[in-house]
Formats: structure tokens, C-alpha cells, sequence
């Protein structure tokens, strides 16, 4: 049983840049959820997504979108990237209508200069 | 913004000493939880507390929450080298229902000396 995936493992993007990361959720779970961790800090929750719809929101601006696709897979948008984007990007996995754990990828290495 | 905070920041301790991590957060919580996370990677679900719950144990994990003063601590008995890693208290809101978005700490970096 495949848990969380996360591609890709490390970026090196410039300012002003956009971005896509990718994630698929573990197997029975549909509803993802995406954080941004800097380095020495908590992650921080960008979005959830269930249902292919946005469903809760942390306190990102409108550069940081999403999406989610039938298959549950989610992917995570930035534009106008700013030096303050690099970090590490998380998904995280879980089933709406069970516990409240969520499962966690390696995540993505976001580097931008 | 971080909901909470962890304390210590950082601690070093011998193996097989037990090692207590609290956490503070500051709004009403459905659950809390505690994950661990080694070298930045992705992060572990350790265990999860209910709001109506006290105490919980899984293995060498004890939990505490104390709704009162918002306050939950993390045990390790017995530890050992592998449990070298940075511990994270997460918690949820009140949205009604299902996985919402956790609202983590800054994190405990617990060192394992052997």
C-alpha cells in the first residue's frame, strides 16, 4: 500500500518563477492538504482540498492555488515566486469521513534565488 | 501563524532516559495531535488525543492534555537513538467534522546522546 507521494524531490526555481508540485494521496483517502514548512519553523496549512474543491484555507495569498483531480491527486501552484517561497512543501493525506490523522509525504524541497 | 508553542526548544538527554516535551496552544481544539519529523522530511503521526480525553499511551508514548490550561506533554520512556528528531504538537479547530487543517507549534528538536 503506497503511502503519500510527492514529486518533485528538490527545485531550484528563480524569482518571479512559477511552480507546480504534485502529490497523490495514500490509497482510500480523499481529501489532501497542503502545508509550507521554512527551515526551523512548524508547517504552516496553505489550503485542504475535498471533492476536487477547496474546501479551508490558511493565510496564503492568492499566488498559492491548487487543485485536486478525480483521482484525489492534488497539485499545488505558486506564481510570482518571491525568496520567500523557498521551503519545504508537505501534502498531506487523510479520508473525510474517518479519523483525523493525516498522513504525510517526504515532501518537496523548494529552493528560489 | 503558529497556534502553539513547544518547550524546550531543543533537548539533549542520554539514551535510555525518558524525555517530556510540552506544547501550549490557544484557541478551543477538537483533538491534538504529535508528530515526529526526522532531517526535514515528511512528518510521522505519532498519537492523537480527543478533547474529552486526559491521557492516552502507545507504547513508550504517553500523552497528557489538559484542556483547562491548554496545555499537552509528550513522554518518550526508555529512549533511544533513533528517537532523535524534531516533535510537533498539532492541533484542529472546529470546522464540524472530517481532517481540517492543523494548526502546528514550532516544534521540540530532541537529541539522543548514545
Amino acid at each position: 500500500d503506497a503511502g503519500v507521494t510527492q514529486s518533485p524531490t528538490h527545485l531550484i526555481k528563480t524569482r518571479g518563477q512559477q511552480v507546480t508540485l504534485r502529490c497523490s494521496p495514500k490509497s482510500g483517502h480523499d481529501t489532501v492538504s497542503w502545508y509550507q514548512q521554512a527551515l526551523g519553523q512548524g508547517p504552516q496549512f496553505i489550503f485542504q482540498y475535498y471533492e476536487e474543491e477547496e474546501r479551508q484555507r490558511g493565510n496564503f495569498p492568492d499566488r498559492f492555488s491548487g487543485h485536486q483531480f478525480p483521482n484525489y491527486s492534488s497539485e499545488l501552484n505558486v506564481n510570482a515566486l518571491l525568496l520567500g517561497d523557498s521551503a519545504l512543501y508537505l501534502c498531506a493525506s487523510s479520508w473525510e469521513a474517518s479519523s483525523y490523522e493525516q498522513y504525510f509525504g517526504p515532501g518537496t524541497r523548494l529552493t528560489v534565488t | 501563524s503558529q497556534q502553539g508553542e513547544e518547550d524546550p526548544q531543543a533537548l539533549s538527554i542520554q539514551e535510555g532516559e525518558n524525555a517530556t516535551m510540552n506544547c501550549s496552544y490557544k484557541t478551543s481544539i477538537n483533538n491534538l495531535q504529535w508528530y515526529r519529523q526526522n532531517s526535514g522530511r515528511g512528518l510521522v503521526h505519532l498519537i492523537l488525543i480527543r478533547s474529552n480525553e486526559r491521557e492516552k499511551h502507545s507504547g513508550r508514548l504517553r500523552v497528557t492534555l489538559d484542556t483547562s490550561k491548554k496545555s499537552s506533554s509528550l513522554l518518550i520512556t526508555a529512549s533511544r537513538a533513533a528517537d532523535t528528531a524534531s516533535y510537533f504538537c498539532a492541533t484542529d479547530g472546529y470546522s464540524g467534522g472530517g481532517a481540517d487543517g492543523l494548526t502546528f507549534g514550532k516544534g521540540t528538536h530532541l537529541i539522543i546522546q548514545p
